[in-house]
């Protein structure tokens, strides 16, 4: 089956250590992203990728780094100079010049204690 | 991007039409709908899209008022598993990158 994977579903760590996110597509989209929600609100875009090996900085991308050596795969590093990291992260993807259709992963909630 | 207003919840009866409306009053005319969901603790799924034609897919279907400043996402019979805050969103096809999701409808299906 096609789609996007992102593991762990839950991850827990402790302050001032550097965590790093998976995600991986198999549907051959060019183009991934990263997003940050928090409760009750809406998502905030954290970096993008629109090809290999490179990227760009959404509206949220200090304290975070990302890398995009392969097409599938996408990983979202949250630095202990991300202020505020607990939260629920989302990857996504899509088409490269169909970033209006976005697909999801099921998501990270990333609890920092 | 046009500002979109949605009604903060929903009930619907399981097996019922569930009918949620979306205002865009300011659209422009290269501005499509869209409508995505969100299952809690899931990520966003996309549902449909429509510029100003009526379209219909495998999981609903998207009336678009004839001014286009109107629309309505149709669940035709609506189960359990269709709760879910759902987002309607208003935008040009190539525009930003990130999908700007408002505070959308919390639909909750009822047994």
């Amino acid at each position: 089956d096609g789609g996007i994977t992102q593991s762990p579903k839950y991850l827990f760590r402790k302050e001032g250590q550097n965590v790093t996110l998976s995600c991986e597509q198999n549907l051959n989209h060019d183009a991934m992203y990263w997003y940050r929600q928090d409760p009750g609100q809406g998502l905030r875009l954290i970096y993008y990728s629109q090809i290999v090996n490179d990227f760009q900085k959404g509206d949220i991308a200090e304290g975070y780094s990302v890398s995009r050596e392969k097409k599938e795969s996408f990983p979202l590093t949250v630095t202990s100079a991300q202020k505020n990291p607990t939260a629920f992260y989302l990857c996504a993807s899509s088409i490269a010049d169909r970033r209006d259709t976005q697909y999801f992963g099921p998501g990270t909630r990333l609890t920092v204690l | 991007d046009a500002k979109t207003t949605q009604p903060t919840s929903m009930d619907c009866a399981e097996g019922r039409a569930a009918n949620l409306p979306c205002n865009h009053s300011t659209i422009s005319g290269n501005e499509y709908v869209y409508w995505y969901r969100q299952i809690h603790s899931q990520g966003p799924q996309y549902i449909i899209h429509g510029l100003k034609n009526n379209e219909t897919n495998e999981m609903a279907s998207l009336i678009i008022s004839e001014d286009r400043k109107s629309s309505t996402l149709i669940l035709p019979h609506a189960t359990l598993r269709d709760t879910a805050v759902y987002y309607c969103i208003v935008r040009v096809a190539a525009g930003a990158n990130n999908l700007f999701f408002g505070t959308g409808t919390r639909l909750t299906v009822i047994p």
